[in-house]
C-alpha cells in the first residue's frame, strides 16, 4: 500500500500570503489530521477530519482552516501567513483502531 | 491524555539494545502506551503500542510494569538508522479520532 503523500513537500512564501497544502491518505483510511511541528512547541494538532467533518480542532487560531474531500483527501489552509507560521506541517491518516500513519511533511517557510 | 516523562536524550552503541524508559504513571486501565519516532525531518513513524502484556513486532519489544506506571521501548540491535527522536504517547483513547499528545521524547544516539 503506498503511504501517506503531501504535497507540495517545501514552499517558500511572504508575509501577507496564503497557502494551501494537500495531503492524500493511505488507500482506505478515512481519518485525516494534520499537525504543526515547530522548533519551540514541537509537535502540535491543529486539527482531524473524518468523512468531511471535522471532530477535532487544537488550539489554533482561525486563520488555520481544513477541509476534506469525498475521496478523503484533506487540505488545509493558512491565511494571512505571518513569520511564526513557517513550521513542518505534518498529515497523519488513520482507521477507527486509532494507528495513526504520518506523510513526510510539508516544511513552509515564511519570509 | 495521560502526562507521560521520558529523558531527554540517549546514547547507544551500534548493535547494542537501546533501552527507552518511559514514566506514565496516570494511566487509567484502558489506555494504552504508544511508542513512535521521528527520524530528523521527517514525518513520525509507528513503532509499536500496548496495553498491559509486553509486545513485540519486528522494529521493537514493549515492556510493560505489572502496574502500568512505566514501559520501556527496546531495540534489540541499534543501527545508525535508529538515530531518532522517541516519543511514547498515552493518548485518552485508542480511537482514530483522539490526537496525539507529543511532548519532547528521548533524543537517541546511535553511536559507530
Amino acid at each position: 500500500k503506498a503511504g501517506v503523500t503531501q504535497t507540495p513537500r517545501y514552499l517558500i512564501k511572504t508575509r501577507g500570503q496564503q497557502v494551501t497544502l494537500s495531503c492524500s491518505p493511505i488507500s482506505g483510511h478515512r481519518s485525516v489530521s494534520w499537525y504543526q511541528q515547530t522548533p519551540g512547541q514541537g509537535l502540535q494538532f491543529l486539527f482531524e477530519y473524518f468523512s468531511e467533518t471535522q471532530r477535532n480542532k487544537g488550539n489554533f487560531p482561525g486563520r488555520f482552516s481544513g477541509r476534506q474531500f469525498s475521496n478523503s483527501r484533506s487540505e488545509m489552509n493558512v491565511s494571512t501567513l505571518e513569520l511564526g507560521d513557517s513550521a513542518l506541517y505534518l498529515c497523519a491518516s488513520s482507521l477507527p483502531d486509532g494507528l495513526k500513519y504520518f506523510g513526510p511533511g510539508t516544511r513552509l517557510l515564511v519570509l | 491524555d495521560a502526562k507521560t516523562t521520558q529523558p531527554p536524550s540517549m546514547d547507544c552503541a551500534e548493535g547494542r539494545a537501546a533501552n527507552l524508559p518511559c514514566n506514565h504513571s496516570t494511566i487509567s486501565g484502558n489506555e494504552y502506551v504508544y511508542w513512535y519516532r521521528q527520524i530528523h525531518s521527517q514525518g513520525p513513524q509507528y513503532i509499536i503500542h500496548g496495553l498491559k502484556n509486553n509486545e513485540t513486532n519486528e522494529m521493537a519489544s514493549l515492556i510493560i510494569t505489572e502496574d502500568r506506571k512505566s514501559s520501556t521501548l527496546i531495540l534489540p540491535h541499534a543501527t545508525l538508522r535508529d538515530t531518532a527522536v522517541y516519543y511514547c504517547i498515552v493518548p485518552r483513547t485508542n480511537s482514530g479520532n483522539t490526537p496525539l499528545v507529543f511532548g519532547k521524547g528521548t533524543r537517541l544516539s546511535v553511536i559507530a
